[in-house]
């Protein structure tokens, strides 16, 4: 089983639209959740990072926390075709070392 | 956020020659430096932990005597890609982490622009 699992798309909403990006981890103790969102031939960058059980917000980010199910996703609110990119998952693992990626969803907004 | 500089930005080499990118954190500084590998429409995958003053901690089928880290100080680790080989044409990203991060807020990694390695 791969450590950070992502759905590879691609993902297609309208302009406008919610998209939902979903991500599982298997380590249990894993304690910081990154999502970065990566365009073609450039390094990726963050959009948010959460460490606790539940919601967080940030302008039409919000990113969802559940360490029971071990699954964390976000959600774009108000979708744009600029946010048309891979959006990767990160996972902190145990002893808060190694930050370790899922391959990455992407995602298609169509004006 | 913090800034974190990689030069060069593209490379283009011969075969079984040798290829050294630089990684910088240019307004903080780094215990720990990452190098990921990206294959085309693939995620990154991590090839070693960069430790200053230490020996980088190398993943598993990553040949440390062909990938040299260098991590002489606080704000520089470098890569060498040793006898380059065309199947070793990747994008080489490095990422930083905070002297400080000990808590769960403050272990975000900061990433370099990134390396285009052909080697033809």
């Amino acid at each position: 089983q791969k450590e950070v699992e992502q759905n590879s798309g691609p993902l297609s909403v309208p302009e406008g639209a919610i998209a939902s990006l979903n991500c599982t981890y298997s380590d249990r103790g894993s304690q910081s959740f990154f999502w970065y969102r990566q365009y073609s031939g450039k390094s990726p960058e963050l959009i948010m990072f959460i460490y606790s059980n539940g919601d967080k917000e940030d302008g039409r980010f919000t990113a969802q926390l559940n360490k029971a199910s071990q699954y964390v996703s976000l959600l774009i609110r108000d979708s744009q075709p600029s946010d048309s990119a891979t959006y990767l998952c990160a996972v902190i693992l145990i002893g808060g070392f190694k930050t370790i990626f899922g391959a990455g969803t992407r995602l298609f907004v169509k004006a | 956020g913090a800034v974190v500089s990689q030069h060069p930005s593209w490379v283009i080499c011969k075969s079984g020659t040798s290829v050294k990118i630089e990684c910088r954190s240019l307004d903080f500084q780094a215990t720990t430096m990452f190098w990921y590998r990206q294959f085309p429409k693939q995620s990154l995958m991590l090839m070693a932990t960069s430790n200053e003053g230490s020996k980088a901690t190398y993943e598993q089928g990553v040949e440390k005597d062909k990938f040299l880290i260098n991590h002489a100080s606080l704000t520089l680790s470098t890569l060498t890609v040793t006898s380059a080989h065309p199947e070793d044409s990747s994008f080489y990203i490095c990422s930083a982490r905070r002297l400080s991060s000990r808590t769960a807020e403050d272990t975000e990694a900061f990433f370099g622009q990134g390396t285009r390695l052909t080697v033809v």
